[in-house]
């Protein structure tokens, strides 16, 4: 049971948009920032989106990332088929004193 | 560019120890905080163990506290993970994540990872 709360798997057809989101608590998302991490097959996850909604030089503005309260959104436009891959959130988590990750979500491009 | 490179994975048997190193290149590892996060197979990412710049604030979760030991030598930019009792549960790949200047800061690099095998 993952500290976060992802849905376990999105799809949608190339060219379009998703969106993945994740919940947490006052302890971690809350007062937290939110990274987002892409895994593709057979690969260490890569840094996508952090501090909410920044995005880390060479990771095109098709993605992107917001924070409402205890939640935050991963977006994706323009959806391609190289965008298979797992996505997991993550950030500290003040009461544990520890790094927790969502469960992660399986993005089906169809 | 940022390079961790994880080595001594392999198979151990249940009870046993192992040691993990992690050999960084590309940035000044003295000034970032450094953790390991595991992956069982098939399934998420878990945050294993974090530790301080200098090395003074160590980090665990529930699941391994008292059995994993996080350390650090900056003069060999090398970062390891000692553990015993080791579990089935605990086989995983491992890999090396570097943070920022604090252990709150967003883990920006991966290494490749080492996978652990705890079995009889």
């Amino acid at each position: 049971q993952s500290v976060l709360t992802q849905p376990p798997s999105v799809s949608a057809a190339p060219g379009q948009k998703v969106t993945i989101s994740c919940s947490g608590s006052s302890s971690n998302i809350g007062n937290n920032y939110v990274s987002w991490y892409q895994q593709l097959p057979g690969t260490a996850p890569k840094l996508l989106i952090y501090d909410n909604n920044k995005r880390p030089s060479g990771i095109p503005d098709r993605f992107s990332g917001s924070k409402s309260g205890t939640s935050v959104t991963l977006g994706i436009t323009g959806l391609q088929t190289g965008d298979e891959a797992d996505y997991y959130c993550g950030t500290w988590d003040s009461s544990l004193s520890a790094w927790v990750f969502g469960g992660g979500t399986k993005l089906t491009v169809l | 560019e940022v390079q961790l490179v994880e080595s001594g994975g392999g198979l151990v048997q249940p009870g046993g120890s192992l040691r993990l190193s992690c050999s960084a290149s590309g940035f000044n590892f003295n000034n970032y905080a450094m953790h390991w996060v595991r992956q069982a197979p098939g399934k998420g990412l878990e945050y294993v163990s974090g530790i301080s710049i200098n090395g003074g604030s160590t980090y665990y979760p529930e699941s391994v506290k008292g059995r994993f030991t996080i350390s650090r030598d900056n003069s060999k930019n090398t970062l390891y993970l000692q553990k015993s009792s080791l579990r089935t549960e605990d086989t995983a790949i491992y890999y090396c994540v570097k943070g920022g200047v604090y252990a709150t800061d967003e883990i920006d690099n991966w290494g490749q990872g080492t996978l652990v095998t705890v079995s009889a």
